[in-house]
């Protein structure tokens, strides 16, 4: 299983932050994971934005909710974020991960991706 | 919200030592929903440990993984050099559902 994000690298202020993760080797139709995106501001932790299961339901973090949107397409074998309204402090690497729903870890990483909020 | 906190901020070791991570979660969280990853800088992290203790696939048996209720530990019985680096606890719960540790370092002493 690999996961690939992709999208732009600079975002300016006040935009939306549009980033697609690419699966292969497995399949987002399966009823077996859930799909998230991570993030990781530069020199810090890591944040859990959010997941989207193969039906389409989701799930978001409370402190972005009003700003998160993830979809999937499962003929892609593709899951997306959009993050509207952005400021520097959405700065980071963003990652897409797959988790396994009966112990819900995150089992496959993508590489992921550094999105940098600047005029 | 449940916190996980990590001690120590850094560790720093020998190759060859021994280290021991501790995460404390701030409210009971079921052991089964408690992983462990490692990241290298540039890197993505790597997952370690899932249900508190037991190894992902292809990690060395060097790494183990205990816990219940508030306190989990990650254990490495002799630290090689690929192993300093961060070190992540996560847990799964309620609302955020996921929730990570600040980490810990371990640096090469």
């Amino acid at each position: 299983v690999q996961l690939h994000e992709s999208g732009p690298g600079l975002v300016k202020p006040s935009q939306t932050l549009s980033l697609t993760c690419t699966v292969s080797g497995g399949s987002t139709n399966s009823g077996d994971f859930y799909w998230s995106w991570i993030r990781q501001p530069p020199g810090k932790g890591l944040e859990w934005i959010g997941y989207i299961y193969y039906s389409g339901s989701t799930y978001y973090t409370p402190s972005l909710r009003n700003r998160v949107t993830i979809s999937v397409d499962t003929s892609r074998n593709q899951f997306s974020l959009n993050l509207t309204s952005v400021t520097a402090a959405d700065t980071a690497v963003y990652y897409c991960a797959r988790s396994v729903i009966r112990t819900n870890h995150f089992d496959y990483w993508g590489q992921g991706t550094l999105v940098t909020v600047s005029s | 919200e449940i916190v996980l906190t990590q001690s120590p901020g850094t560790l720093s070791l020998s190759p060859g030592e021994r280290a021991t991570l501790s995460c404390r979660a701030s409210q009971n969280v079921l052991s089964t929903y408690v992983a462990w990853y490692q990241q290298k800088p540039g890197q993505a992290p790597r997952l370690l440990i899932y249900g508190a203790s037991s190894r992902a696939t292809g990690i060395p048996d060097r790494f183990s993984g205990s816990g219940s209720g508030t306190d989990f530990t990650l254990t490495i019985s002799r630290l090689e050099p690929e192993d300093f680096a961060v070190y992540y606890c996560q847990q799964y719960g309620s609302s955020p559902r996921w929730t990570f540790g600040q980490g810990t370092k371990v640096e090469i002493k």
